[in-house]
């Protein structure tokens, strides 16, 4: 039971690099997001996914992209990593109409 | 705008007692409220989730009620564990965006 499967695990990245988190499914959602966590501040949404070919801004998406080219796999794009985004990224899924969701492991990001 | 508090950050008992996490959330027009656990270094694992049309959820030594008039959730955690250390998140989904909405989480700790 894979679940929600996010790579890499850990990340180290220079300013103005660009990398892409990566986040796969096999449960068949239709729903994907991608949310940060930040101490003391909890889980913030950065972009969602109701299925393919569709998506839209969360709460915080500045600096950076996502797509959905199948219903499996929902990658965030980094374009030009910043020191701010420094965190712990988490992909979550769904079946569209339930609230039950479920997380991958995390991506702990660092950008020096 | 939907916002969702807990209190306190952080908790240590010793083990076998009981104890009760609090969530408060500003907007009453909530869809439903989950209760995740999330322990170090990990991704957030679902342990109850409450319809706005229900009052309360039980899964073993754990039961979560919700009070919409007032905007309050518990969770509840009878006879606790050194194995329930973790961190408790509650998340409102919104009833007008759909979106969860995170607290910042309490930090529990059971002493042996």
């Amino acid at each position: 039971n894979a679940g929600v499967t996010q790579t890499p695990k850990f990340q180290v990245l220079k300013t103005g690099q660009s990398m892409t988190l990566q986040c796969a499914q096999d449960m068949n959602h239709e729903y994907m997001s991608w949310y940060r966590q930040d101490p003391g501040m909890g889980l913030r949404l950065i972009h969602y996914s109701v299925g393919a070919g569709i998506t839209d801004q969360g709460e915080v998406p500045n600096g950076y992209n996502v797509s959905r080219s199948t219903t499996e796999d929902f990658p965030l794009r980094l374009l030009s990593a910043a020191p701010s985004q420094t965190s712990v990224y988490f992909c979550a899924s769904r079946v569209t109409g339930s609230s039950l969701a479920f997380f991958g492991q995390g991506t702990r990001l660092t950008v020096v | 705008k939907q916002e969702v508090t807990q209190i306190p950050a952080a908790l240590s008992v010793p083990e076998g007692e009981n104890l009760v996490l609090n969530c408060s959330f500003t907007d009453s027009a909530i869809y439903n409220l989950q209760w995740f656990r999330q322990d170090p270094g990990k991704g957030l694992t679902s342990l109850l989730l409450i319809q706005s049309s229900q009052r309360e959820q039980t899964s073993g030594r754990l039961n979560a009620s919700l009070d919409k008039s007032s905007g309050r959730s518990t969770l509840y955690i009878a006879a606790s564990q050194p194995g329930d250390s973790a961190t408790y998140l509650c998340a409102g989904r919104s009833g007008n965006t759909g979106k969860l909405i995170f607290g910042q989480g309490t930090t529990l700790q059971v002493k042996p």
